[in-house]
């Protein structure tokens, strides 16, 4: 079936502008978690919902940072007046929570974003 | 807080080598362990996890022992092909927390040449 996806795959914007980045999870996956990896280092959590609301949101940066899943399946990250620091690729994962932590995420491809 | 630490890289091998990629955690509770791999131009995807103590994760050749007590999830394979060339990333789940958000570590590039 159709994995996790994500869009754009990139995405270049000026500093002070606000982007959105979307991601659509795994059909009945209930967990949606987003993720932020830099240059040569592991993702970093940001955010975690399970439904439609978010149960952890412990990992986002600073209050520029939000996410929402309205439904319980897309998801949107947003990120106001963007600075060059937050040029990253940002991923999403999905898993149909089991609870436990012995879940496997399945990730999506990601989107590079870019601030000039 | 909980931390993942494994051998900086890049490693680079010949083909039919033996590989390990030494990863070691820090983590108040029981936390489930993962290995992720990275091929070029694609997304993560799980390699194999062990969930408790003592468990052995394996997958495509893979192999990953749960260790307690000396918390650790090294990665091994008897005989490396140019095609598992890619950034292998240890990781951590608490399972004491609700949330199960995975912990990674930096990632460590393996090169595999013919």
């Amino acid at each position: 079936g159709a994995g996790v996806s994500q869009t754009p795959s990139n995405k270049v914007t000026e500093k002070g502008k606000y982007v959105e980045l979307r991601c659509d999870p795994i059909s009945g996956h209930t967990a949606l978690y987003w993720y932020r990896q830099s240059l040569g280092q592991g993702p970093e959590f940001l955010i975690y919902f399970q439904g439609t609301g978010a149960a952890d949101d412990s990992g986002l940066p600073n209050d520029r940072f939000f996410a929402v899943r309205p439904e319980g399946s897309v998801s949107t990250l947003k990120i106001q007046r963007t600075e060059r620091g937050d040029s990253a690729v940002y991923l999403c994962a999905s898993s149909f929570y089991a609870g436990g932590g012995t879940d496997t995420q399945y990730f999506g491809p990601g989107t590079r974003l870019t601030v000039l | 807080g909980d931390s993942v630490t494994q051998m900086e890289g890049p490693v680079t091998l010949s083909e039919e080598a033996f590989l390990t990629i030494n990863c070691t955690y820090t983590a108040t509770g029981y936390p489930s362990l993962f290995w992720y791999v990275q091929y070029p131009g694609e997304g993560l995807q799980l390699l194999l996890k062990a969930t408790k103590a003592d468990d052995k994760g394996s997958n495509k050749g893979f192999e990953a022992t749960y260790r307690k007590e000396t918390t650790s999830f090294h990665l091994e394979k008897g005989s490396v092909q140019v095609s598992d060339s890619a950034v292998y990333f240890c990781a951590l789940s608490d399972p004491g927390g609700s949330q199960g958000n995975l912990i990674f570590g930096k990632g460590t590039k393996l090169s595999v040449k013919p």
